[in-house]
This record gives C-alpha cells, sequence and structure tokens, in this order.
C-alpha cells in the first residue's frame, strides 16, 4: 500500500471548515484513499473514501487531486466533538482477505472555540 | 446496539499471568482484527481472521494466541505477560478484504501490566 503523508497537527475554530492535507504521491492507479479519526479513548471511526472523484458524505467531503497525489478531507464546520487524531491511508481496492488498515501518525486536529 | 464489543474495558495484572480479551460483532461481518496501540500511540495491526481462518499475523509473539470460535468471535490470550504488552488493544471487523468498504472499531481494552 502506498505511504501517505500528514502534518502532525492543526488547528481550527469551531463553526470553520477544516481542511486536512494528505500525501500519497506514489499511490496507484488501483488504490483507494480512506480517512479514518480516532476521538481521544475511542477505537478508530470511518470518515469516508474515495478513488479518484470527489465524495461527500453526512461526515465530511473528499477531495482527490487530477493526478490522485494528494488529497483534502474537509469538515465543512468543525465542532469541539471533531477534535481528534485523523488518518489518511492508501490502500488496494479488493487485495483479498489478506487486506489490511495500515494507519500511520495522522494529523491531530485541535478544535478551539 | 454495539457493532463491535469488547471486554474488559481496562484490564490490570500482573507480570507472568495469562489474561484473555473477548470481542464480538454483529455486523454480519467474516472478517475480524486485532489492533495494538502503543503509549505513543502507533496503531499496529497483529492478526486478522477470515471466517474463522487465522490470515495475517504480524510476526507477533507467540505469547500471543487469538482464537475464533465462529466468525461474530475474536479472542485474544495472552500468556506470560510482560511490561511491554501494556497498551490498548483494538477488536476490528469488516467484510471480506476490505474491498471498497470499511472496518468498524471496538472501544478498545486498555491493559496494564505492573
Amino acid at each position: 500500500d502506498a505511504k501517505t503523508t500528514q502534518p502532525p497537527s492543526m488547528d481550527c475554530a469551531e463553526g470553520r471548515a477544516a481542511n486536512l492535507p494528505c500525501n500519497h504521491s506514489t499511490i496507484s492507479g488501483n488504490e483507494y484513499v480512506y480517512w479514518y479519526r480516532q476521538i481521544h479513548s475511542q477505537g478508530p471511526q470511518y470518515i469516508i473514501h474515495g478513488l479518484k472523484n470527489n465524495e461527500t458524505n453526512e461526515m465530511a467531503s473528499l477531495i482527490i487531486t487530477e493526478d490522485r497525489k494528494s488529497s483534502t478531507l474537509i469538515l465543512p464546520h468543525a465542532t469541539l466533538r471533531d477534535t481528534a487524531v485523523y488518518y489518511c491511508i492508501v490502500r488496494v481496492a479488493g487485495g483479498g482477505t489478506a487486506s489490511k488498515l495500515t494507519f500511520g501518525t495522522g494529523t491531530r486536529l485541535q478544535v478551539t472555540l | 446496539d454495539t457493532a463491535v464489543s469488547q471486554t474488559p474495558k481496562y484490564l490490570v495484572t500482573q507480570m507472568g499471568n495469562d489474561k484473555s480479551i473477548k470481542c464480538e460483532q454483529n455486523l454480519g461481518h467474516d472478517t475480524m482484527y486485532w489492533y495494538k496501540q502503543d503509549s505513543k500511540k502507533f496503531l499496529k495491526i497483529m492478526f486478522s481472521y477470515n471466517n474463522k481462518e487465522l490470515i495475517i499475523n504480524e510476526t507477533v509473539p507467540n505469547r500471543f494466541s487469538p482464537k475464533s470460535p465462529d466468525k461474530a468471535h475474536l479472542n485474544l490470550h495472552i500468556n506470560s505477560l510482560e511490561l511491554g504488552d501494556s497498551a490498548v488493544y483494538f477488536c476490528a471487523s469488516s467484510q471480506a478484504g476490505l474491498t471498497n468498504t470499511e472496518a468498524f472499531f471496538g472501544q478498545g481494552t486498555r491493559l496494564t501490566v505492573v
């Protein structure tokens, strides 16, 4: 699976959009971009994933550049409850039963009043 | 109704003891995982099972023995506990191969070895 690079930490004011970048310059054509987050003392939580088109769900939007070498997770109106570590993971679609999620160090997002 | 549940949530034990952590999922998934998160917050996969069959074993010491009695359960037994085993252990489940889908994680078991 391709390696990802994320800033170690970011701050965001409550109510503003939080834009979390991820660099995955070695991504292959059959690899998806996944985002998970881990709120303090909880298990990781799935947010969104995409292949090449932009995606939106009730939690967030995922913007993938045309060359797919980077992506941005957007939380449109961050709240204090969005304070967490956000993980960008790139992994092969399918991959059979041996597939796994490989977590990096993530971005610690601090939402402030 | 909790999708992936682990018990116990906290476990404090002495070095040398043997302990087990249980995990159950009610999502109908056929693949389950154990992850370990150490003091530096790094999350690393330990094992995965698919339909009760061991698929991934990431060079974990053989003191750790996962057991899957059925595809809804994956328990982790640890023999001769060591100080370095202190960590948070997360169970997760997904459909086979994580094909274009997501994994669901439990709330974790914080193991402290003293």
